[in-house]
């Protein structure tokens, strides 16, 4: 079973909402990553957690804050999120971060901000 | 800088119609090249993993190859479901972790 199960799959916020997103694995994979993807682009690196621990920060805007409250959990809290952060975000996971490691993707969030 | 380029970037085919995407890369030390298979509003869906030039995998319809320069996934006899974004990634250098460098992706359609 490679699942990656992400929530919720729409979400619709105002710039002055506070939202988290949820992605969660049960495969015992110790690294987790989130994706930011527009239409007709590439996924596009945001963070990576390894062993619980944020190892990697594309420089990503303060308005996105990552979790890992366990090693099957992680989430995105967003707020005061501006129109051009609409997007589909997506929740990665491997074995670890390190070596020749298969990322396996969920389905994603749809977000939409007004 | 590691890159990716994938071409067409578009390709429409009929039913049946055999073809092949490229993946062309200039990595420091490739780890790992990457097939995923991406439907509209949907994830990656993992496909392939090729390490090592000259090696082949092979999944229903799709076959994946690997030289020291590029990669081809050949469709075989495609169907209607093969429609999807095709997206190659890699995985490359000794201090870049599981990080993927994405490839813009090839469309595929293909017409009944």
């Amino acid at each position: 079973d490679t699942e990656v199960t992400q929530t919720p799959k729409h979400l619709v916020m105002g710039m002055t909402n506070k939202k988290s997103l949820k992605c969660e694995q049960h495969m015992g994979h110790r690294a987790m990553y989130w994706y930011k993807q527009k239409a007709k682009k590439p996924p596009e690196l945001m963070f990576v957690y390894s062993y619980e621990k944020l190892s990697i920060n594309e420089s990503v805007p303060s308005r996105f804050s990552p979790e890992c409250p366990n090693s099957s959990l992680l989430n995105l809290h967003l707020h005061a999120l501006q129109p051009e952060d609409s997007a589909l975000y997506l929740c990665a996971s491997s074995l670890s971060a390190s070596g020749k490691n298969i990322q396996y993707f969920g389905a994603g969030t749809r977000l939409s901000v007004l | 800088e590691d890159q990716v380029t994938q071409s067409p970037e578009a390709l429409r085919l009929q039913e049946g119609e055999s073809s092949s995407l490229n993946c062309s890369y200039t990595v420091s030390g490739l780890r790992g090249l990457f097939w995923y298979r991406q439907d509209p509003g949907k994830g990656p869906e993992f496909l392939f993993t090729l390490y090592s030039a000259g090696e082949e995998k092979e999944k229903e319809r799709l076959k994946a190859t690997l030289t020291k320069k590029e990669s081809f996934l050949h469709i075989t006899a495609p169907k209607p479901e093969d429609s999807a974004t095709y997206l190659c990634a890699v995985q490359a250098g000794e201090t870049s972790g599981s990080r993927l460098t994405f490839g813009e992706g090839t469309q595929l359609t293909v017409n009944p």
